[in-house]
């Protein structure tokens, strides 16, 4: 069975800090791995995601990804943060072929100014 | 760009009304998917459709029903709405080929009284 695991509901960053958003998953096979954002009073959109054709995985707006098999960990991160980087972020997976998707609950990033 | 639309942002219904969200896809998706969102839960899957007049429970079906007569078109039916289903809810669509990531709607928060 899938499962994510999103560590820290909320972080702080400040604007042009590093931002590190964990997240952990659990897969009986191979997974299929996302980051999804979410601004307010929006829906999801896609930041990127892993496939299985490269471990680093780049995204929109600066968004980057590793994938870590050993570690099981697929965290986000952004080298200098934005105040329009304030949002939801969630984590995501699915097995491969199965398109249920399993979310993690997400981290709210604030950035202060 | 794949637009999914819902048809209303915000709802006020009653308690013990019969309530329908629905949701359209523009990209001939085979699969659509609703998820209720609240606060520290992160998405929580209702139910799911991979074809037309399909459907699957996801972790959450108590109390709600889906419809999906055409390929573009999934509705959610709240049988007899509660003030515990006031909520955000999320409609999503993908393709069926393994890794592609799902496509939100702006959601529709509905408030139960």
């Amino acid at each position: 069975a899938q499962s994510v695991t999103q560590l820290g509901s909320h972080v702080s960053v400040s604007e042009g800090a590093l931002v590190l958003l964990r997240c952990n998953y659990s897969s009986s096979v191979p997974p299929y791995l996302f980051w999804y954002v979410q601004y307010p009073n929006q829906g999801l959109q896609l930041l990127l995601k892993y496939t299985s054709a490269a471990t680093l995985v780049k995204g929109i707006n600066g968004f980057e990804a590793e994938f870590k098999k050993s570690e099981t960990s697929f965290h986000l991160t952004k080298p200098s943060a934005h105040m329009s980087d304030a949002a939801e972020y969630f984590c995501a997976v699915t097995e491969g072929g199965y398109q249920k998707v399993t979310f993690g609950t997400g981290t709210k990033l604030q950035v202060i100014p | 760009d794949v637009k999914v639309t819902q048809s209303s942002r915000y709802l006020v219904k009653r308690t013990g009304e019969k309530v329908f969200l629905e949701c359209v896809q523009d990209m001939d998706h085979e699969n659509m998917f609703w998820y209720r969102q609240d606060p520290g839960l992160g998405l929580r899957l209702i139910y799911f459709s991979y074809d037309v007049k399909m459907k699957e429970k996801g972790d959450i079906p108590e109390g709600y029903s889906v419809s999906r007569e055409k390929k573009e078109r999934f509705s959610l039916i709240l049988e007899s709405a509660s003030t515990n289903q006031t909520s955000m809810y999320l409609c999503a669509s993908s393709l069926t080929i393994g890794g592609q990531p799902q496509h939100f709607g702006d959601g529709t928060r509905l408030s139960i009284l």
